[in-house]
């Protein structure tokens, strides 16, 4: 069964950068997408991007090109860098698993990560 | 493109059907699923393509819908029910959710 193991720094100041790992173990890495999504404290998902094996990308432009995401294939890795963060970018961290249905129309996230708290704070 | 989910927050028993509505800033034909999350835990797939149920997800979820509105019912409600459900437009990306619909004990 495939899960999703996911790290990273929990404590970060203002204008540091935000990094973050998922490692996909048990499943395959290819033909799905690989997504990043956060929930700040007591309040809704967003969705962050989203990544191939190939390296495309797509990502939410609220964040305003902070977003880099990339994408290690010989050891099934994703990960997450948001640049320059401030108190407004405090949630809980979720990476997914992005599949399409056969032919390939229909799109959701079936395999998550268990999350992880980042703070920001001076 | 801008999903509203009503109610916000509903309160209910168990055994109780419940619906709740999800409504899309323009049209995404069935590319709309539902996610349950409770409490401390990564959300979890219920129903994608409007009404297609995940693997694993009990018979009492449905939902329909197609265009702009769009519905997800429990028909009894149970215990393990009570968390809070978002719906999510996968016609498009930016990918969006509803703000979340907060399901209580009455």
């Amino acid at each position: 069964q495939v899960q999703l193991q996911q790290w990273g720094a929990g404590l970060l100041k203002p204008s540091e950068i935000l990094s973050l790992t998922c490692a996909v173990n048990g499943g395959s890495f290819s033909g799905y997408f690989w997504s990043w999504f956060r929930q700040p404290p007591g309040k809704g998902l967003e969705w962050i991007g989203e990544i191939n094996q190939g390296g495309s990308t797509s990502h939410n432009p609220s964040l305003k090109g902070r977003v880099t995401m990339s994408v290690d294939s010989s050891k099934d890795l994703f990960s997450l860098n948001l640049s320059s963060v401030t108190a407004a970018d405090t949630a809980l961290y979720y990476c997914a698993r992005g599949t399409w249905t056969l032919p390939g129309t229909h799109y959701y996230w079936d395999v998550w990560g268990n999350g992880t708290t980042v703070s920001v704070s001076s | 493109i801008q999903m509203t989910q009503s109610p916000s927050s509903l309160s209910a028993s168990v055994g109780d059907r419940v619906t709740i509505t999800c409504r899309a800033s323009q049209s995404i034909s069935n590319y709309l699923n539902w996610y349950q999350q409770k409490p401390g835990k990564a959300p979890d797939l219920l129903i994608y393509a409007a009404s297609t149920l995940q693997t694993g997800v009990p018979s009492r979820f449905s939902g329909s819908g197609s265009a702009t509105e769009f519905t997800l019912t429990i028909s009894s409600l149970q215990p393990e029910d009570f968390a809070t459900y978002y719906c999510q437009q996968s016609y498009s990306t930016p990918r969006t959710f509803g703000q979340g619909t907060k399901l209580d004990f009455k």
